[in-house]
């Protein structure tokens, strides 16, 4: 069973369309992540929740938008795609107090826009 | 905000050769994470520092963090083809928020 699972592993759209990225862990965590990957492997955090409530929101355009239904999962849409928007979109997740050598990441999903 | 600066950008040793990728941060480091990345894959926690002068090892991959907190080591010994991939190491800044991570190295090992 993976641990962390993302769903595509591939996306390729056209400028101006709207994508989700979904993601779910099984671990039980309480705390998911999404980073951003940028072609020089600058890995970036995105957004942070814990307990489906937003702790970090880094500085992201508000075309990214989080969404947690419930404490496993953790979905990313992208409104009004860029060129710039393409990237490796990571997420992960933690239990809170256990250090981030339990930081757990699903393999990416490769965007890109065209 | 915290940055970590990681060096060499990239790295191509022969099979068999020892190296040494760096990590050096702006801030104290609280606690300092190595992780490797191979292509396709997410990342893969390695190592974890917190104490000044700390070292571990594990297999051939040796991680040391200076006494001042603000420089970590990677070491690998006797490369091999299965050490190739990105290495990234990662901060916590201490407010219990998320990771940071540097730019990555990324290690090709020639046969």
């Amino acid at each position: 069973d993976t641990a962390v699972s993302q769903t595509p592993k591939y996306l390729v759209t056209q400028m101006g369309n709207d994508k989700s990225i979904k993601c779910e862990q099984n671990l039980g965590h309480d705390t998911m992540y999404w980073y951003k990957q940028d072609s020089k492997k600058f890995l970036k955090i995105m957004f942070s929740y814990n307990n489906k409530e937003l702790i970090i929101n880094e500085t992201v355009p508000n075309r990214f938008s989080p969404k947690s239904p419930d404490k496993a999962h953790l979905n990313l849409h992208i409104n009004s795609l860029e060129l710039g928007d393409s990237a490796v979109y990571f997420c992960a997740s933690s239990q809170a107090g256990q250090g981030y050598e339990k930081l757990f990441f699903g393999s990416g999903t490769q965007l890109s826009v065209l | 905000s915290q940055e970590l600066e990681q060096s060499p950008q990239s790295l191509i040793v022969q099979e068999g050769k020892n190296l040494t990728i760096n990590c050096t941060s702006s801030k104290t480091l609280y606690g300092l994470y190595w992780y490797k990345q191979k292509y396709g894959e997410g990342l893969i926690f390695l190592m974890m520092l917190q104490k000044g002068g700390e070292e571990k090892s594990h297999e051939k991959i040796t991680a040391k963090l200076d006494e001042k907190k603000q420089q970590s080591s990677l070491h690998i010994t006797a490369s091999q083809p299965s050490h190739a991939g990105i290495y990234l190491c990662g901060a916590d800044s201490g407010a219990g928020t998320a990771l940071i991570f540097g730019k990555g190295t990324t290690l090709s090992v020639s046969s």
